[in-house]
């Protein structure tokens, strides 16, 4: 199974700040990374597919990047409304497994 | 508008059984993969388990195969989760969601969830 892994697990940060999260992949997952957003008591979000496409719908200020093993989710002003748990999910292979969460918090 | 509707949770004892369902509408349902995943209270995401869209195609997780079976009937717009065997360890919330089969894969759209408990 292919192991992921995102750093940090948790994040302080402020309104307005510019945020990178990054996800691990334990062997190559070519470019089919995704990234979520899930909030209190919510489905999660998807957010980016295959590692740099933006979601229909999803603000520009949110962006990814990455091939491979190695990815990046940034966004790039923060806004109240984005204090939530972001994971990364691999699908590559299955069993299309999760990284374990960043959460990202009001400094 | 797209939406997934999970329903059947509820509590149930250690070994039991219990089926979700996940009822589709707004899009064709007959054309996407279908997939479950859980979270346990407090933790992340755990994928379970994939269909085609024929339904001829069924992956799960290690966690839970052999135990689980998915199944879909497109004549319905019904997503399904058979869940045997069940233990502590399976207590969560189970969503649904959809998979749009395009590069980069990732679930496009999920349902709200349906909490399932395992207790004596």
């Amino acid at each position: 199974d292919i192991q992921m892994s995102q750093s940090p697990s948790s994040l302080s940060a402020s309104v307005g700040d510019r945020v990178t999260i990054t996800c691990r992949a334990s062997q190559s997952v070519s470019g089919y990374l995704n990234w979520y957003q899930q909030k209190l008591g919510k489905a999660p979000k998807l957010l980016i597919y295959a590692a740099s496409s933006l979601q229909s719908g999803v603000p520009s200020r949110f962006s990814g990047s990455g091939s491979g093993t190695d990815f990046t989710l940034t966004i790039s002003s923060l806004q109240p409304e984005d204090f939530a748990t972001y994971y990364c999910q691999q699908s590559y292979n299955t069993p299309y497994t999760f990284g374990q969460g960043t959460k990202l918090e009001i400094k | 508008e797209v939406q997934l509707l999970e329903s059947g949770g509820g509590l149930v004892q250690p070994g039991g059984s219990l089926r979700l369902s996940c009822a589709a509408s707004g899009f064709t349902f007959s054309s996407y993969d279908m997939n479950w995943v859980r979270q346990a209270p407090g933790k992340g995401l755990e994928w379970v388990s994939i269909i085609s869209i024929s339904g001829g195609n069924t992956y799960y997780s290690d966690s839970v195969k052999g135990r689980f079976t998915i199944s879909r009937d497109n004549s319905k717009n019904t997503l399904y989760l058979q869940m045997n065997s069940l233990t502590a360890e399976d207590t969560a919330v189970y969503y649904c969601a959809r998979d749009p089969n395009r590069y980069g894969g990732g679930f496009d759209y999920w349902g709200q969830g349906t909490l399932v408990t395992v207790s004596s």
